[in-house]
């Protein structure tokens, strides 16, 4: 079982701040880093897909890095809108589909 | 193009009880996957099945189990339902081909199910 951990598990920011959470993982036999983000009533859909040490996704006001020999990933989210609040989800895949989940960051942001 | 769905969305079910949850993919997917979310836990991997075959089970009881038909929808059964198998089950589909994945998963949006 790979352990997936993020941090913070939730945090409430004004209308218009900016704000990061970070994704930890374990760094051998590294696949792939996949964010999702989850609204409440709603599935989780997937923001990136990463694998390559170094990448960066930008999707927007989001985006994602990628540090595959230490075992992080950050997602930033840059003038935090209402509409930015839900939780958000990483999750680290193996192969043969299987992806582990990380407990998640529930992002409020206060108009 | 029609998402993943899931039936029932919401059900209630006493201890001892089975049941049993339905998965339609997205249509050209072949990969269907389990999950089980409960407060506090991240998404527990349940199991995964690709062409009729699962491919992969996570850390469950064999009171879980799952079944893939030939047109990719899949079931999943929890009998002798506890009280701790009070969650919400979600769906992924995917299309699950390539060795080290890194396709996107399709998620419903999950069945709560409840257990008195």
């Amino acid at each position: 079982i790979l352990n997936v951990e993020q941090s913070p598990q939730s945090l409430h920011v004004q209308e218009g701040d900016s704000t990061n959470f970070t994704c930890s993982f374990p760094s051998s036999n590294f696949y792939a880093l996949h964010w999702y983000r989850w609204e409440t009533a709603k599935s989780p859909e997937a923001l990136f897909v990463m694998t390559l040490n170094g990448d960066e996704k930008k999707k927007g006001r989001i985006s994602a890095t990628l540090n595959t020999k230490e075992g992080y990933s950050y997602l930033y989210i840059k003038g935090s809108q209402p509409e930015d609040s839900a939780t958000y989800l990483c999750a680290f895949s193996a192969p043969g589909n299987q992806f582990y989940f990380g407990t998640g960051t529930s992002l409020t942001v206060i108009p | 193009k029609a998402g993943v769905t899931q039936t029932p969305r919401y059900l209630i079910k006493t201890r001892g009880q089975q049941v049993t949850l339905s998965c339609s993919p997205i249509s050209g997917h072949r990969s269907v996957s389990w999950y089980q979310q409960t407060p506090g836990q991240g998404l527990q991997f349940l199991f995964e099945y690709f062409s009729e075959t699962q491919r992969n089970k996570g850390n469950f009881p064999g009171r879980f189990s799952g079944r893939q038909f030939s047109n990719s929808r899949s079931e999943m059964n929890v009998s002798t339902l506890e009280l701790g198998d009070s969650a919400l089950y979600l769906c992924a589909s995917s299309l699950g081909t390539g060795g080290a994945n890194t396709g996107e998963l399709f998620f419903g949006e999950g069945s709560r199910l409840t257990v008195l």
